[in-house]
């Protein structure tokens, strides 16, 4: 099956820990993004990938950080620099067609912190 | 700040009503919006779409109704079914660029 597999599920999180979220794709799309959702604010870019080894902050970069060592793969770390760690995160991909930017989505991780 | 204003936050509707939403936004170099649509505890998956060349698109139940002139675009859900309950997501993005701007989203409940 085609898709986007994000792990894991459920992640809880100590204060002061780094964490990493894993997002892979089999769908050969060459851009990756990570989205932060909070009940109310929709979803907000945290960081987005366009091709290998390059990446771009969003808008809510700040206590985040990713890489992009292969196509398929864009890993996101919460680090703890981040003050309000807690919330659902989404990866997305999407092929390059040259203006229609449609997301796939994965099934998304909830992280907390306790 | 938010590129996409979205509204209402939540909406009631009984099964068969219209369901509507209503987005707006500022940067005129946006050129395509989507809609997601949302299940709870899944990710959005793309409902339906259009470009600014075009006043509306339909696709089954969903309607997308585009005013460029104002600025704002809209999703009327026809004949509103249970399974249409969902959290739905207006967005928008300009050509070249892979980024999406989202809406804060409109929480659907659909009473049987």
């Amino acid at each position: 099956d085609g898709g986007i597999t994000q792990s894991p599920k459920y992640l809880f999180r100590k204060e002061g820990q780094n964490v990493t979220l894993s997002c892979e794709q089999n769908l050969n799309h060459d851009a990756m993004y990570w989205y932060r959702q909070d009940p109310g604010q929709g979803l907000r870019l945290i960081y987005y990938s366009q091709i290998v080894n390059d990446f771009q902050k969003g808008d809510i970069a700040e206590g985040y950080s990713v890489s992009r060592e292969k196509k398929e793969s864009f890993p996101l770390t919460v680090t703890s620099a981040q003050k309000n760690p807690t919330a659902f995160y989404l990866c997305a991909s999407s092929p390059d067609r040259g203006g229609d930017t449609e997301a796939f989505f994965g099934q998304g991780t909830r992280l907390t912190v306790v | 700040q938010q590129q996409v204003k979205q509204s209402p936050q939540s909406l009631i509707v009984q099964k068969g009503g219209i369901s509507i939403i209503n987005c707006a936004y500022e940067n005129t170099a946006f050129d395509y919006f989507p809609w997601y649509q949302q299940f709870p505890g899944k990710g959005p998956a793309l409902l339906i779409a259009i470009r600014p060349d075009v006043s509306e698109k339909k696709e089954g139940r969903f309607t997308i109704s585009f005013n460029k002139s104002a600025k704002q675009f809209s999703l009327h859900i026809m004949d509103s079914q249970p399974g249409d309950s969902a959290t739905y997501f207006c967005a928008a993005s300009m050509g070249g660029d892979y980024k999406l701007s989202f809406g804060a989203g409109t929480t659907v409940t659909v009473r049987a």
